[in-house]
């Protein structure tokens, strides 16, 4: 069965201090992994697209990774502003339907 | 470039009556997703729309829900009747087509308390 496992499910920093957020996943036919920021009250907002095990991506204090199992989050010196859920999802299969992690929820505190 | 747009907000009913929410999404996209997410858990897909056309209604409870994509533009979800378990915020997205399905636009979403 196609599963997508995010962790932990939630982790509060300290403003600056660098941590990294997991997805593990078990798909068949995997069509690329994406991850999304939602803050309260919003829908999701893309973040990034993985499709091959090394690929990185960045964007201003976020970096995603990926291997054949798992993709990482890092996030390095966050801000307040970073506090957010972070949800990961994968596309799968030739209709290429998104399973969604349930999310990691992130708290920076200044 | 406008986003996603969702009505109403919020909305309240009691069990057993119904409710439509409309969504118009970005322009050019041809592929339209309505999603249920209940909160601290991930979306959930209802319903997928390539241009006017369902692509996947799997996880639509078809006795109560109900979809449509008129002109392959704006959709409309309705469920009737509701159930105290519809309570959850409905969420569309779209993207510029069924190829891209990775890389979604989400509106707002509307919050909706069954009572």
């Amino acid at each position: 069965e196609d599963q997508v496992t995010q962790s932990p499910e939630a982790l509060r920093l300290q403003e600056g201090e660098s941590s990294s957020l997991n997805c593990s996943y078990t798909v068949s036919g995997l069509r690329g992994l994406f991850w999304y920021r939602q803050d309260p009250g919003k829908g999701p907002e893309f973040l990034f697209t993985l499709y091959s095990a090394g690929e990185e991506k960045e964007k201003e204090r976020l970096k995603a990774t990926l291997t054949k199992k798992e993709s990482f989050l890092h996030i390095t010196a966050p801000k307040p502003e970073d506090s957010a859920t972070y949800l990961c999802a994968v596309g799968a299969g030739n209709n290429r339907k998104l399973i969604w992690g349930l999310g990691t929820s992130l708290a920076v505190n200044p | 470039e406008a986003g996603v747009a969702q009505s109403p907000r919020y909305k309240i009913i009691e069990k057993r009556q119904s409710v439509a929410f409309w969504c118009n999404p970005i322009s050019g996209h041809a592929t339209l997703y309505w999603y249920q997410q209940i909160l601290g858990q991930g979306p959930k897909l209802l319903i997928q729309f390539q241009n006017n056309g369902v692509v996947d209604d799997s996880q639509l409870p078809k006795d109560r829900f109900s979809a449509e994509r008129l002109k392959g533009v704006d959709s409309t979800l309705k469920i009737q009747p509701a159930k105290l378990e519809d309570s959850a915020v409905y969420l569309c997205a779209s993207s510029l087509d069924y190829y891209n399905s990775g890389e979604q636009y989400f509106g707002p979403g509307t919050r909706l308390t069954v009572t």
